[in-house]
């Protein structure tokens, strides 16, 4: 079963836009990741957001995490061809498990 | 080193055949996994091994059959697969509640 759901399903922007994707997820968590794949490749983790923490940075990456919504969201700034990719989210419920959810295809046009 | 390898890249197999996927980390990472992907759809997990036991199945058919001989590697035994089983299949290692490393996956055709 699919714990998390990203939104959109598919997300085209010009190359310099901002890209923003939600996550939303149905039960608690110990922590919410995001994982980038390039087409037919293996996943790249992204950033790790527990449970405790709103909010995180990484190079051109923001990661906040809302509990009391069961939601997320991942902003990648300045955004580069380079960035065309599928986008997942993955939730923690515990030790040794993460579920994905049916991730955010985005296409960045020159 | 922050490699997950897994080999073979591209494996084609017919039903009746039996072939094994392998994977290796050498981050001490003491999690390690397998998903099966579909095109377009996210991973689905299979199984975890944890500290070398097998701590999770997720209902996964017995024709796929995992093992693993330490903790540097994890092995997928495949014995009369189906076509609807190609798909392209992950490992990946992690110490327990953090994020995970991914290898580049095993794409499997089943004739």
């Amino acid at each position: 079963s699919q714990q998390g759901e990203e939104d959109p399903q598919a997300l085209s922007i010009q190359e310099g836009e901002n890209a923003t994707m939600n996550c939303s997820y149905k039960t608690s968590i110990n922590n919410l990741q995001w994982y980038r794949q390039n087409s037919g490749r293996g996943l790249v983790h992204l950033i790790l957001i527990r449970s405790n923490e709103r909010e995180k940075h990484s190079g051109r990456l923001r990661v906040t995490l809302d509990t009391s919504k069961k939601s997320s969201s991942l902003l990648i700034t300045a955004s580069r061809a380079a960035d065309t990719a599928s986008y997942f989210c993955a939730t923690d419920a515990r030790d040794d498990k993460i579920i994905f959810g049916k991730g955010t295809r985005l296409h960045i046009l020159p | 080193d922050t490699e997950v390898t897994q080999t073979p890249k591209h494996l084609v197999m017919g039903m009746t055949n039996k072939k094994s996927l392998k994977c290796e980390q050498h981050m001490g990472h003491r999690a390690m996994y397998w998903y099966k992907q579909k095109a377009k759809k996210p991973p689905e997990l299979m199984f975890v091994y944890s500290y070398e036991k097998l701590s999770i199945n997720e209902s996964v058919p017995s024709r796929f059959s995992p093992e693993c001989p330490n903790s540097s590697l994890l092995n997928l035994h495949l014995h009369a697969l189906q076509p609807e089983d190609s798909a392209l299949y992950l490992c990946a290692s992690s110490q327990p509640g953090n994020e995970q490393f991914f290898g580049p996956g095993t794409r499997l055709t089943v004739l």
